[in-house]
This record gives C-alpha cells, structure tokens and sequence, in this order.
C-alpha cells in the first residue's frame, strides 16, 4: 500500500506571493491532518479534515487554509506568505478506529520564502 | 495552556545501552499518548502509544511508561542501536481530533 505522498516536496516563494501544498492520504484513510515544523515551535497542529469537513484547527492566522475532496486528498493554501512561514509542512492521514489514532505522516513540502 | 514538553533536548547513549526519554504534558484530560520518531529528511513515524488507562505498554525493543499523577510520559529503548538515532517526540490528543506534539528530544548513538 502506498504511503502518505505530498507535493512539491520543495517550494520557493517570495513574500506576499500564495501557495499551494498537497496531499494524497493512504488508501482508505479519511482522516488527513496538517502541521507546520520549524525549528523553533517545533511541530504545531494546522488543522485536520474528515470527509471533507474540518474538524479542528490550530492557532493560526487566517492567511492559513485547507480543505479536502471527496476523494480525501487534501490541500492547504497560504496566503501572503511572510518569511516566518518558511517551514516543513507534514500531512499526515490516518484511518480512524476506534482506540487508535495512528498517524501516518509523509515527507513533508519544504517551504522557503524569500 | 496546551503544551507537551521534554525534559531534555538531546541525549547522546552508547550503543548497546538502554535509553530513556522523558515527556511532561500538561492537559490532564489528554488520553491517548503517542511516540515518534522522525530522522533526517522524513516525516514523524509511529513507534508506540498508550491510552491513558494503561501505565505500562511494551512493544519491539520500546516501552512506554505513563504516570498520570505527575503528568509524565517516557520511551525506554532497549539496546539501542545506530538506527535509533532520530528526533523522537511525544505527543497527546484530548479528543477533538487534534495532536499536541512536543518539542522533541534528538538521541545520539555513540558506536
């Protein structure tokens, strides 16, 4: 079975430009999660979809969006980047049973803004 | 506030030695604790979890151990090899289907 894939897997932007990353969960999972991983705040929650329904989301600016097809491929969009959004952007999907919530997390898209 | 810490932020073991990482979190109504582990250039990979009935669960060569009257988590790995070296992170959701990670711990394995 394939895994979580995300592209690009890099990005160059400059400031005030928008992207936008992707995500194809494992087959079957519904569940797809973001995060943002910098060195500093570590790994901080973006926000987590389930058929096509955000659930919950993290303490980011609105600039910060997502959403997720009905295939459950996800995307996230930022807007007006700022330098500070240069990170390692993760998905992760996961299946959704009962008494687990394992995680499965791709390489990540690696952003840098200029 | 929300927040999942580690005690140390690297930890450097002789191969063949045990190690121990430790984990405070500070939401008491988290129940459900999970370790990662991420090397160089890869996404975070489960290793073990626990829910927050349990204080003790033992997998492949790991165990994680779960005191809930202090808030502390902790992975234990034994013999640990050079493939264990990686940035290792515990993490906690409290329902609402949102993990709270912690700021992770880089084990060095000494050959």
């Amino acid at each position: 079975k394939a895994g979580v894939t995300q592209t690009p897997r890099y990005l160059i932007k400059t400031r005030g430009q928008q992207v936008t990353l992707s995500c194809s969960p494992i087959s079957g999972h519904r569940s797809v999660s973001w995060y943002q991983q910098t060195p500093g705040q570590g790994l901080q929650f973006l926000f987590e979809y389930f058929s096509e329904t955000q659930r919950n989301k993290g303490n980011f600016p609105g600039r910060f969006s997502g959403r997720q097809f009905s295939n459950s491929r996800s995307e996230m969009n930022v807007s007006t980047l700022e330098l500070g959004d240069s990170a390692l952007y993760l998905c992760a999907s996961s299946l959704v049973l009962a008494g687990s919530n394992e995680q499965f997390f791709g390489p990540g898209t690696r952003l840098t803004v200029l | 506030g929300e927040s999942v810490g580690l005690h140390l932020p690297t930890l450097s073991v002789q191969e063949g030695d045990n190690s121990i990482i430790n984990c405070a979190y500070s939401n008491s109504a988290s129940d459900y604790f999970i370790w990662y582990k991420q090397e160089s250039g890869k996404g975070p990979q489960f290793i073990i979890d626990i829910r927050s009935n349990m204080d003790k669960r033992q997998g492949q060569r790991v165990t994680v151990l779960l005191n809930k009257t202090v808030k502390h988590l902790s992975l234990q790995i034994a013999a640990t090899q050079p493939g264990d070296s990686a940035v290792y992170f515990c993490a906690e959701n409290g329902g609402g289907f949102k993990t709270i990670f912690g700021a992770g711990t880089r084990l060095f394995v000494k050959a």
